[in-house]
């Protein structure tokens, strides 16, 4: 079983829709939990943090539940732009390294 | 700014030739990262060091691959000698180490080199 499981994809959504990814990892004991964006042929960016409380960001919203191991990703008012692979990112305890996801794509049509 | 740099950007060389990647970290990072990126296998952290010191190798994938940090702002990655199947993007990152102390700080990612092994 892989650490950090997402569904590839692609979601193909038109623009102004609301899309959702979800993410499962297997080690209970992770620390912390990230969102990043990957665009077509260039390297992985931060795009947030997630918190236990849950946290947005602009029409970006990221909620962790520690008890089910699951990782969600909302984004609202789907703009062109958002056009990217999502990593789900996971960081054990006690250590520097990120165990990544291999990433939903998604596609925002006109 | 500078971000992470890496070179080259793109390598194409002949199986059984060595092929040497290298990487420059952003300044006053302590943290540096090597990972691959295929198709199939996603994003895989190959090693990580902290303070100029390998602190996990685990992800190196047998001993043709070697990695060096000699200094806080120069890393080599060395696969000798390649293979078809080490084609991928290797990709250096660095951060602010936290040693676990703290939560994990943001990898910073290099634009990746495109190896392809013929």
């Amino acid at each position: 079983r892989k650490e950090v499981e997402q569904d590839p994809g692609p979601f193909n959504v038109p623009e102004g829709a609301t899309v959702a990814f979800n993410c499962t990892y297997s080690n209970s004991a992770s620390q912390s939990f990230f969102w990043y964006r990957q665009d077509c042929r260039k390297e992985p960016k931060l795009l947030m943090s997630v918190y236990s409380s849950g946290n947005e960001d602009g029409r970006f919203t990221a909620q962790l539940n520690r008890a089910s191991q699951y990782i969600s990703l909302l984004i609202r008012d789907s703009k062109l732009s958002d056009s990217a692979t999502y990593l789900c990112v996971v960081a054990p305890y006690n250590t520097d390294k990120l165990i990544f996801g291999t990433g939903t794509r998604l596609q925002v049509f006109p | 700014d500078a971000g992470v740099i890496q070179s080259p950007r793109h390598e194409v060389t002949e199986m059984g030739q060595e092929v040497t990647l290298r990487c420059k970290p952003i300044s006053g990072h302590n943290s540096l990262f090597w990972y691959r990126q295929t198709m199939m296998r996603g994003l895989e952290l190959l090693i990580y060091f902290n303070n100029n010191v390998p602190i996990d190798d685990s992800g190196m994938p047998e001993d043709r691959f070697s990695a060096k940090m000699p200094n806080a702002s120069f890393s080599t990655l060395k696969i000798q000698p390649s293979e078809p199947r080490d084609s991928a993007v290797y990709f250096c990152a660095s951060s602010l180490g936290t040693a676990g102390t703290r939560p994990q700080e943001t990898q910073y990612f290099g634009p990746g080199t495109r190896l392809l092994v013929l």
